[in-house]
């Protein structure tokens, strides 16, 4: 059974940048899957943010692209996330998740999810 | 990005009750379409993929179905343990959510 596990600061200042790594267990993630990161601010509903295959491609949330970077350390067996200069509005329970790497691209394990807040 | 309309955002009902939430696209997306159901402080949980294909697991009173624009996930007879919030999500395109629907049991 995958599990999938968020860690990072809970609390991040202003134009800071927000760091999250997900640990993998119960499997490889070196898989032909895509390992996700989705985000859901307080009150409001689910948005994706970005993608990475252990190749190291990419894809990201438009709107995030230029201050969003997704790594993956396969020797680690996790995958992170880094969002640079970060608003109040990026104040929001982050999930990573696993997407199946093909039709119909649904995501079948997703962690618990940590809240990041950014206030000063 | 393709706009996802689900309804009802809450809905309150029976054990045993048949429930039925929709999920409307923007536009065709054919059979790309994911139901999630989502506990607070736990993990989502995939129910329904591809539209109407039941996960591994999942009990069977949970079904989806539609295509293109206009889909369904039903519960055929409601249990205490299917209070949650449930979402429709679309794989067609970049992935997008529907607003969420809070189940609650009378």
């Amino acid at each position: 059974q995958v599990q999938l596990q968020e860690s990072g600061p809970g609390l991040v200042k202003p134009s800071g940048t927000l760091s999250l790594t997900c640990a993998v267990s119960g499997g490889s993630i070196s898989i032909s899957s895509w390992w996700s990161w989705v985000r859901q601010p307080p009150g409001k509903g689910l948005e994706w943010i970005g993608e990475i295959y252990h190749s190291g491609s990419t894809n990201y949330q438009p709107s995030l692209k230029s201050r969003l970077t997704i790594s993956v350390d396969k020797s680690k067996n996790q995958f992170s996330l880094k969002l640079d200069s970060v608003t109040a509005a990026d104040t929001a329970l982050y999930y990573c998740a696993r997407k199946i790497y093909d039709y119909p691209y649904y995501f079948d394990y997703w962690g618990r999810g940590t809240l990041v807040t950014v206030s000063s | 990005d393709i706009q996802m309309t689900q309804s009802p955002s809450s809905l309150s009902a029976f054990v045993g009750d048949r429930v039925t939430i929709t999920c409307r696209t923007s536009q065709s997306i054919s059979n790309y379409l994911n139901w999630y159901q989502h506990k607070p402080g736990k993990a989502p949980k995939l129910l329904i993929y591809a539209a109407s294909s039941l996960q591994s697991g999942v009990p069977s009173r949970f079904s989806g179905s539609g295509s293109g624009t206009d889909f369904t996930l039903t519960i055929s007879s409601l249990q205490a343990d299917d209070s949650a919030t449930y979402y429709c999500h679309q794989s067609y395109s970049t992935a997008t959510f529907g607003g969420g629907t809070k189940l609650e049991i009378k």
